[in-house]
């Protein structure tokens, strides 16, 4: 079964204004990640939290993890036209070597 | 140093036709993975090789699909007798480590008519 689930599945909001989004698991795992697509193309790494960490930025990206809740957050603020993509959440549980995404946010930014 | 690259960026197959999707990854990187996207859903794994080596395959299909990494040249996904419901985006991600750090290819989409 899928490891990773995204909330929402859709989100729509104005250029400027922050966008959330969440993501849920669940097994323990040693690293979550987020990733960015744009629309018929390939993944983006955006940031890596480690199992162990509570909240990691980059630029205008905030992450947080829950390893308590089995969730994570993806925080990107100042939203621009360009950040139009979905957004993936990716766990590697313990032991396993690979990893498995979430369902996708499919964000768009209105200018 | 070149992304990792993937050819054909399109494929359009007959039902009963065999696909076979090409994946060169980033200089330097032993380890080769496979996705498959099916439209407005996450990547789900398919397989995971090294140089000559199947790692785990759990994510494959039982029949019908096969994969390789052989020691020179690209990794290939072989997709026999396609059908229909094989429409999809595959990826291929590679790395020099293993599963933390995957680089991702810009994807082969396949439509099966």
């Amino acid at each position: 079964s899928q490891q990773g689930e995204e909330d929402p599945q859709a989100l729509s909001i104005q250029e400027g204004e922050n966008a959330t989004m969440n993501c849920s698991y669940k097994t323990s795992i040693n690293n979550l990640q987020w990733y960015r697509q744009n629309s018929g193309r390939g993944l983006v790494h955006l940031i890596l939290i480690r199992s162990n960490e509570r909240e990691k930025h980059s630029g205008r990206l905030r992450v947080t993890l829950d390893t308590s809740k089995k969730s994570s957050s993806l925080l990107i603020t100042a939203s621009r036209a360009a950040d139009t993509a979905s957004y993936f959440c990716a766990t590697d549980a313990l032991g396993a070597q690979k990893l498995v995404f979430g369902q996708g946010t499919r964000l768009t930014i209105n200018p | 140093n070149a992304g990792v690259m993937q050819n054909p960026r399109h494929l359009v197959r007959r039902r009963g036709q065999e696909a076979r999707l090409r994946c060169s990854p980033m200089k330097g990187h032993s380890h080769v993975y496979w996705y498959r996207q099916l439209p407005e859903e996450g990547l789900k794994f398919m397989v995971y090789l090294q140089k000559e080596n199947i790692i785990d395959e759990s994510g494959m299909p039982k029949e019908r699909f096969s994969a390789e990494f052989p020691k020179e040249g690209p990794s290939i996904l072989r997709i026999q007798q396609v059908v229909r419901g094989d429409s999809a985006a595959y990826f291929c991600a590679s790395s020099p480590m293993g599963w933390m750090d995957q680089y991702f290819g810009p994807g082969t989409r396949l439509l099966v008519l």
